[in-house]
C-alpha cells in the first residue's frame, strides 16, 4: 500500500509562478523526501527532511515537515518550464530502508 | 560516480522467456532496489538488498528473482511473465548508515511482455 498521498495529482501554472504540492502519510518516519520523474524515466532526489527537522530550504525548493499532522509540502519558487515533471514524496520508514513513494503530482509549467 | 546504470533500456519479451535486467553502481551503497513502475503510477517496492543479502521481499511473485552477486551489482531474473507484468523497472541504491540518506535511481529499463 501507499503510504503518502499527494495533493493536488495535476497542477498547471504559468511560468515565474510558485508550486505548491502537499503530500501526506501515515506512520512514523524516519524522514520524508521528495523526488522528480521526467517522463516515466528515472526519478531524481530533490530533498530530504528529517523526522526532527521543521523546514528545509534547497535552491528554489522550500520542504515543510509537520509530524503532527503526518503531512509534507513542496514550495517550487520561481517556476521554469523545465521544472515540468511528476513530483514523488517517500517516506523512509522507521527501523528499516524501505522507501515508500505517494501517489505523485504532474506539474506543468506554461511558458 | 553517482550513476545507478541499468541495462538494458527496453527488453521486448515473450511469455516463455527467460531475461534478465542489469543494475550496477559505483557509490559503494550497500542498500540496493529494485521498484516496479507502472504508466501514471508511483513507484511500488518490490526488493531491498542490504549488505548483500535480501532483506525485504513486497511479496512479489516468483516469477522474479532477485539475485546480488556483490557489493556493486543487482540482478532481476524473469521468467514466465505475464502480460501485466510490463512496467518501468527502476533499480536504486542508497547508503544504508541509520537511514537518513537519499536513494539515487537509474533509468529503467522499460519491460513489455508480449
Amino acid at each position: 500500500s501507499q503510504q503518502g498521498e499527494e495533493d493536488p495529482q495535476a497542477l498547471s501554472i504559468q511560468e515565474g509562478e510558485n508550486a505548491t504540492m502537499n503530500c501526506s502519510y501515515k506512520t512514523s518516519i524516519n524522514n520524508l523526501q521528495w523526488y522528480r520523474q521526467n517522463s516515466g524515466r528515472g526519478l531524481v532526489h530533490l530533498i530530504l527532511i528529517r523526522s526532527n527537522e521543521r523546514e528545509k530550504h534547497s535552491g528554489r525548493l522550500r520542504v515543510t515537515l509537520d509530524t503532527s499532522k503526518k503531512s509534507s509540502s513542496l514550495l517550487i519558487t520561481a517556476s521554469r518550464a523545465a521544472d515540468t515533471a511528476s513530483y514523488f514524496c517517500a517516506t523512509e520508514a522507521r527501523g528499516n530502508y524501505k522507501l515508500t513513494f505517494g501517489k505523485g503530482t504532474l506539474l506543468t509549467v506554461n511558458p | 560516480d553517482t550513476e545507478v546504470t541499468q541495462t538494458p533500456k527496453h527488453l521486448v519479451m515473450g511469455m516463455t522467456n527467460k531475461k534478465s535486467l542489469k543494475c550496477e553502481q559505483h557509490m559503494g551503497h550497500r542498500a540496493m532496489y529494485w521498484y516496479k513502475q507502472k504508466a501514471k503510477k508511483p513507484p511500488e517496492l518490490m526488493f531491498v538488498y542490504s549488505y548483500e543479502k535480501l532483506s525485504i521481499n513486497e511479496s512479489v511473485p516468483s516469477r522474479f528473482s532477485p539475485e546480488c552477486p556483490n557489493s556493486s551489482l543487482l540482478n532481476l531474473h524473469l521468467h514466465a511473465l505475464q502480460p501485466e507484468d510490463s512496467a518501468l523497472y527502476l533499480c536504486a541504491s542508497s547508503q544504508p548508515t541509520g537511514g537518513n540518506t537519499e536513494a539515487f535511481f537509474g533509468q529503467g529499463t522499460r519491460l513489455t511482455v508480449v
